[in-house]
């Protein structure tokens, strides 16, 4: 149980578009899910803290009109990289967390977004 | 001083090891404890979870914290090949997750 999957896996984009990701908990409902990066050989950073059905909470530092979260129900949030550049390439991980579980967060396996 | 302390390696061992992997923190306000393992390309996967002092043991793994010297460890007996991943340390900040840098182990055969 507690399977949180991640759509797409890799993307590959050219600078100034826009991407997007998924994120789903598969068998349970999250109710909270957060957002992280992750630079080669370097800790996961927390970008957002999200709830279904309201504004995401941003890291100090992490530009919310660059990167658009919503979370529309309690199995799927979305990031959205808005005018994406090289320097946003990184590798994004989602995690969801269940009230009834305590404080464990359950991560997906990644999305690796390269910027060309 | 940065909240979170973790020797990133690399660190190489024999198969058959004992493996100790170690973080620092400053932050008295943290509650949890927790080891995550990363596989290259991949999620975090949860591997231990304590909220107290002392030590907790799940089969080849033991987690020890000690909350006075804001020190906690991770240590693996019988190291194996399949334990080659980055190990996290994480601690948790009102529901909010501070990682360490993640130490890069590998087991050789």
């Amino acid at each position: 149980g507690a399977v949180v999957s991640q759509h797409p896996s890799w993307v590959i984009c050219k600078s100034g578009t826009s991407v997007k990701i998924e994120c789903r908990s598969l068998d349970f409902q999250a109710t909270t899910m957060f957002w992280y990066r992750q630079f080669p050989k370097q800790s996961l950073m927390l970008m957002a803290t999200s709830n279904e059905g309201s504004k995401a909470t941003y890291e100090q530092g992490v530009e919310k009109d660059k990167f658009l979260i919503n979370h529309a129900s309690l199995t799927l949030s979305t990031l959205t990289v808005t005018s994406a550049h090289p320097e946003d390439s990184s590798f994004y991980i989602c995690s969801a967390s269940v009230t009834h579980r305590g404080n464990e967060q359950f991560f997906g396996p990644g999305t690796r977004l390269t910027v060309l | 001083q940065k909240e979170v302390e973790q020797d990133p390696g690399p660190l190489s061992v024999p198969e058959g090891a004992i493996v100790s992997l170690n973080c620092t923190y400053s932050n008295s306000a943290f509650q949890y404890f927790m080891w995550y393992r990363q596989y290259s390309r991949k999620g975090p996967e949860l591997l231990m979870y304590t909220y107290s002092s002392g030590n907790k043991e799940d089969g080849r793994f033991t987690a020890q914290v000690d909350k006075s010297s804001k020190y906690i460890s991770l240590f693996i007996r019988d190291s194996q090949p399949s334990d080659s991943a980055t190990y996290l340390c994480a601690f948790d900040q009102g529901g909010k997750l501070i990682f360490g840098q993640g130490t890069e182990l590998s087991v050789k055969p």
